[in-house]
């Protein structure tokens, strides 16, 4: 079983709607969780971390935690053209040990 | 991307060369981490640096060294490579050592090995 796993898509999702990604982890005492977006041919930039069980919101972004059901989520709301990327869900193991996902290819259709 | 560059920006070597990839970053952080991206795999992080001092290494061969001679500079000396160590390898630094602080990345160095 792969410690983080994600859909590597891709994912295509009409402007305007919402476009929804997963993430599910294996190692039960995870504690932080990281969204990471990475345009072709750049750097991945963090887009969002959570901490706490429920829903973080950040703009058209929320962050969805279920550590009983060990999956993490990012929603877009208003998705535009530029939200075109790929998605890494990034998890922190034991002390500090960063473990990222395949990562989710997002397309949004104009 | 801005605030931290990486070169060279392209590297070819053969197995038996020694070359090192250089990082520096411009925005007063304290931590510095080294990636490796492969085509088809996840982002592995290899090695992090706070405050100069290593807190991390992933279980990443001998053949990769890092040398962080101060919080601004950060080095990936290379030797005996092997071909499945062709990559994209990221540089980043953070105010802070935990992955809550914002990381910053640089552009990142193409790694092809003969």
């Amino acid at each position: 079983q792969k410690e983080v796993e994600q859909n590597s898509g891709p994912l295509s999702v009409p402007e305007g709607a919402i476009a929804s990604l997963n993430c599910t982890y294996s190692d039960r005492g995870s504690q932080s969780f990281f969204w990471y977006r990475q345009y072709s041919g750049k750097s991945p930039e963090l887009i969002m971390f959570i901490y706490s069980n429920g829903d973080k919101e950040d703009g058209r972004f929320t962050a969805q935690l279920n550590k009983a059901s060990q999956y993490v989520s990012l929603l877009i709301r208003d998705s535009q053209p530029s939200d075109s990327a790929t998605y890494l869900c990034a998890v922190i193991q034991g002390a500090q040990k960063l473990v990222f996902g395949q990562g989710t290819r997002l397309t949004i259709n104009p | 991307e801005t605030g931290v560059t990486q070169t060279p920006r392209h590297l070819v070597m053969g197995m038996t060369n020694k070359k090192s990839l250089k990082c520096e970053q411009h925005l007063g952080h304290n931590a510095m981490y080294w990636y490796k991206q492969s085509a088809k795999k996840p982002l592995e992080l290899m090695f992090v640096y706070n405050f100069k001092e290593q807190t991390e290494n992933n279980s990443v061969p001998s053949r990769f060294s890092p040398e962080c001679p101060n919080s601004s500079h950060l080095f990936l000396h290379l030797h005996t490579l092997q071909p499945e160590d062709s990559a994209l390898y990221l540089c980043a630094s953070s105010l802070r050592g935990d992955f809550t602080d914002t990381q910053y990345f640089g552009p990142g160095t193409r790694l092809t090995v003969l």
